[in-house]
């Protein structure tokens, strides 16, 4: 049963300090997809990779938050400096980019509390 | 721009009880439509879609149909039972992109 996975599942730091999360996407599945879910904003697209291209950032504060896909097994995101506004629970996704057939499978979720 | 406006929540319900989570949308051309539901302390999964006007989406009881007059995708299960408790999430996609753009969630409660 493919899955998409995150780590670190949980992470606590201090204001300040640089956070790196990851995603193992779906093997075969060339979109991925970071969302970041609070309770006020609730479900916003952060960035997203076709072929491990960035399509789009827009959703990303640029200064501090950057998304890489160093290869087609992994999707990074890293906040540096992170601040308490960026706790959240972060959201990596994948799909096979095909259109309307297209699914988008979603990992477990990193939870992020900056203190 | 492009939009889903999802029922305001929490819902309540018996066992056994009707359900409908109410869905509207804003988009230009054609979207797909979607259905995801969260579990507690999980990742989203998909529930159900539609991608054109009168496809119906069902699974486990769950079903929505895409309405282009109304622009509508109400979800509904005729008797839901305590698992069915989460937060449901109504998205669409516009035709030829890849992203989707979600609704707030609507958190469903189904007591015993």
């Amino acid at each position: 049963d493919a899955r998409v996975t995150q780590t670190p599942r949980h992470k606590v730091t201090e204001m300040g300090q640089e956070v790196t999360m990851r995603c193992q996407p779906i093997l075969g599945h060339n979109t991925v997809f970071w969302y970041r879910q609070t309770m006020m904003q609730g479900l916003e697209l952060l960035a997203y990779f076709r072929n491990r291209a960035p399509l789009d950032d827009s959703g990303m504060p640029k200064d501090r938050f950057s998304a890489e896909m160093p290869d087609a097994t992994l999707a990074t995101l890293k906040i540096q400096p992170s601040e308490p506004r960026d706790s959240a629970v972060y959201f990596c996704a994948s799909g096979t980019g095909q259109g309307a057939r297209d699914t988008q499978y979603f990992g477990p979720g990193t939870r992020l509390t900056v203190l | 721009g492009d939009s889903v406006t999802q029922m305001e929540g929490p819902v309540t319900l018996s066992e056994e009880a009707f359900l409908t989570i109410n869905c509207t949308y804003t988009a230009t051309g054609y979207p797909s439509l979607f259905w995801y539901v969260q579990y507690p302390g999980e990742g989203l999964q998909l529930l159900l879609k539609a991608t054109k006007a009168d496809d119906k989406g069902s699974n486990k009881g769950f079903e929505a149909t895409y309405r282009k007059e109304t622009t509508s995708f109400h979800l509904e299960k005729g008797s839901v039972q305590v698992s069915d408790s989460a937060v449901y999430f109504c998205a669409l996609r516009k035709t030829g992109a890849n992203n989707l753009f979600f609704g707030t969630g609507t958190r469903l409660t189904v007591i015993p």
